[in-house]
């Protein structure tokens, strides 16, 4: 599975959107771009997943480059409860693998 | 209930002493996984295994011992522990028809 590299931490202010970076420049055209969070001492929780087309559901956008390298998780309107450790994953779909980073942790600000 | 349980939630052994760590999925997924995470550290894969009587290797298998005979279970177990196994384990399970994993509340085990 491709790696993939993301700042290590972030702030937003409450109520803006939180817009979070990941590079995955050694992707191939058959790994997915997955997103988990980790919110304190909890297992981690899935947020959303695409492959090259850009992506909703009810808690979050992902938008993927053209070239597939990059991507950005979008928390519309970040809250408090959006404080949590962001994990950007590329694997093949339903692969038999899930490698975690390191991550990055997002605080979201009052 | 449906869903994935982790027991027990919290245990102190001793060095040198086996402890086995159980998963329990209700939903038939076919993929399971372990992780181990700690402190200010990210998760590390232990073993995952894609079906029953399959399992394999993940980054940090030493020390562990795995074993999957029936779908919904998936022990870990410690042969003998280690100050070093010090940790919160992590178990997932997951589908190929669904893309999702779904974690555990995790198990802090406290090797004295």
């Amino acid at each position: 599975d491709a790696k993939t590299t993301q700042p290590p931490s972030m702030d937003c202010a409450e109520g803006r959107a939180a817009n979070l970076p990941c590079n995955h420049s050694t992707i191939s055209g058959n790994e997915y771009v997955y997103w988990y969070r980790q919110i304190h001492s909890q297992g981690p929780q899935y947020i959303i997943h695409g492959l090259k087309n850009n992506e909703t559901n009810e808690m979050a956008s992902l938008i993927i480059t053209e070239d597939r390298k990059s991507s950005t998780l979008i928390l519309p309107h970040a809250t408090l409860r959006d404080t949590a450790v962001y994990y950007c994953i590329v694997r093949v779909e339903g692969g038999n693998k899930l490698v975690f980073g390191a991550g990055t942790i997002l605080r979201v600000k009052s | 209930d449906a869903g994935i349980t982790q027991s027990p939630r919290y245990k102190i052994t001793e060095t040198g002493r086996q402890v086995t760590l159980m998963c329990h999925q209700t939903w038939s997924h076919s993929y399971m996984f372990w992780y181990r995470q700690d402190l200010g550290h990210g998760l590390r894969l232990i073993y995952y295994s894609a079906a029953a009587d399959i399992t394999d290797k993940g980054e940090v298998p030493d020390g562990y011992v795995v074993s999957r005979s029936k779908t919904e279970n998936f022990p870990l177990t410690l042969e003998s522990a280690t100050r070093s196994q010090t940790s919160v384990y992590f178990c997932a399970s997951g589908s190929l028809l669904n893309t999702e994993a779904f974690f555990g509340q995790g198990t802090r085990l406290t090797v004295v």
